[in-house]
Parts: structure tokens; C-alpha cells; sequence
């Protein structure tokens, strides 16, 4: 199994409070995701990066925001959470992107009550 | 910009049936396709992939084949088991910028014994 931990595995929190979700790797993959997975909508792409300090936003990044000081961690943070953010987020990594395998974490299921 | 359609599910099976969920996708360029199944309460799991018209990806029985004239890569098997009762992720992946998967909304698959 390819390495990579998601921390924490669930949380609860109240509106409008802050919540990071930490994604570690042990591959020194250069790709890393943070998805959310919500009924019907299959996962979607929060934000990605590329290397270290190098990010960039995907389709559902409105109220999240990244950082990637290190390859093995990157993490998820919600700035002010809402109770739209309730959902089950997976973080992956790849080691060239385009058309390699990736591999995703267990996930974090984040309820905002 | 790209996006992935699936049949919507649950899709309910007996033991041997034959199974087929369709995948039809929209993407400029020359994406790379993929299947990927999550078992409940893990993370998703790369079932195969096929990276140019023609190809056929495969794996645990389970086939699909990348129709570039029809936008499709339907996944089958032959026989299920039980034991493939999970959800059903068709996804693509273009080979610039981002470099990120792009999924369907998933279908569940149960097998009845």
C-alpha cells in the first residue's frame, strides 16, 4: 500500500471556525490532491499541487485555502468553516500526474454543525 | 473543460450475472481514462486504466476499452461476486496543466449471493 495518512479521520466542529486537514506521504510523490466526495457528485478537486509551495485552485475552491512547505505534507485548511463543508475529503498523490496511478488516502469525514 | 457522465446506480446484481456501467466522457486533447473502486468506508483504488484510443485496460476480470469515436469506456465483467460490491468511479486525467483526475458521480454495485 502506498503511503499516505490523512489526520484526522473525523471531526466535528461548529460554524464558523477553523479546521486543517493534514495529508502525509512517505512515496516523495510531487503530485498531491485534496478532493471532497459528496453524494452524486463523485470527488471533486479542491486544490492540488505541483511541489513544494507550488499550488494551485481547483473547481470547489472557494473557502479553502493550501500549503505545501514540505513533499510529504500537504494541508487543508478551512478558513471559517460552513455547514456546506460537511463532507468527506481525500487527499492523493502521484508521482508524475496526466496518466499515472494515483493513490488515495483513507479520508476525513469533517461534519460542521 | 472536462467532465465525466455515469449511469446512475444502485446497480443490483445476482451472483455470475454479467455487468456493464457506462461511461461516457467530454475532453479536449488526448485524456487518459480511468476506473477506480471504493470499498466501503476506504479510500478509492485504481481498477484499471487505458491511455490511448484502442487500449484495452484490465484487471480482476473486470475490462473496459477506450472508444475514442463513441467518448466512452464502458467497464464489464463477466461473472461478478459478491465480493465486488463497492462504488464504481469512471475518471480522465489530461496530460496538461494540472495534471488531476476528473470523476463521474460513481455508481454503487451490489451483488446479491
Amino acid at each position: 500500500d502506498a503511503g499516505i495518512t490523512q489526520s484526522p479521520r473525523h471531526k466535528v466542529t461548529e460554524t464558523g471556525t477553523p479546521v486543517t486537514l493534514r495529508c502525509h506521504q512517505t512515496e516523495n510523490h510531487r503530485y498531491m490532491y485534496w478532493y471532497r466526495q459528496d453524494p452524486g457528485h463523485g470527488l471533486r478537486l479542491i486544490h492540488y499541487s505541483y511541489g513544494v509551495k507550488d499550488t494551485d485552485k481547483g473547481e470547489v475552491s472557494d473557502g479553502y485555502s493550501v500549503s505545501r512547505s514540505k513533499t510529504e505534507d500537504f494541508l487543508l485548511t478551512l478558513e471559517s468553516a460552513t455547514s456546506s463543508q460537511t463532507s468527506v475529503y481525500f487527499c492523493a498523490i502521484s508521482e508524475t500526474g496526466g496518466n499515472t496511478e494515483a493513490f488515495f488516502g483513507q479520508g476525513t469525514r469533517l461534519t460542521v454543525v | 473543460g472536462n467532465s465525466v457522465t455515469q449511469m446512475e446506480g444502485p446497480v443490483t446484481l445476482s451472483e455470475e450475472a454479467f455487468l456493464t456501467i457506462n461511461c461516457t466522457y467530454t475532453a479536449t486533447g488526448y485524456p487518459s481514462l480511468f476506473w477506480y473502486v471504493q470499498y466501503p468506508g476506504e479510500g478509492l483504488q485504481l481498477l484499471l486504466k487505458a491511455t490511448k484510443a484502442d487500449d484495452k485496460g484490465s484487471n480482476k476480470g473486470f475490462e473496459a476499452t477506450y472508444r475514442k469515436e463513441t467518448t466512452s469506456f464502458h467497464l464489464e465483467k463477466g461473472s461478478v461476486q459478491v465480493s465486488d460490491s463497492a462504488v464504481y468511479f469512471c475518471a480522465l486525467s489530461d496530460d496538461t496543466g494540472r495534471r488531476a483526475l476528473t470523476f463521474g458521480s460513481g455508481t454503487r454495485l451490489q451483488v446479491q449471493p
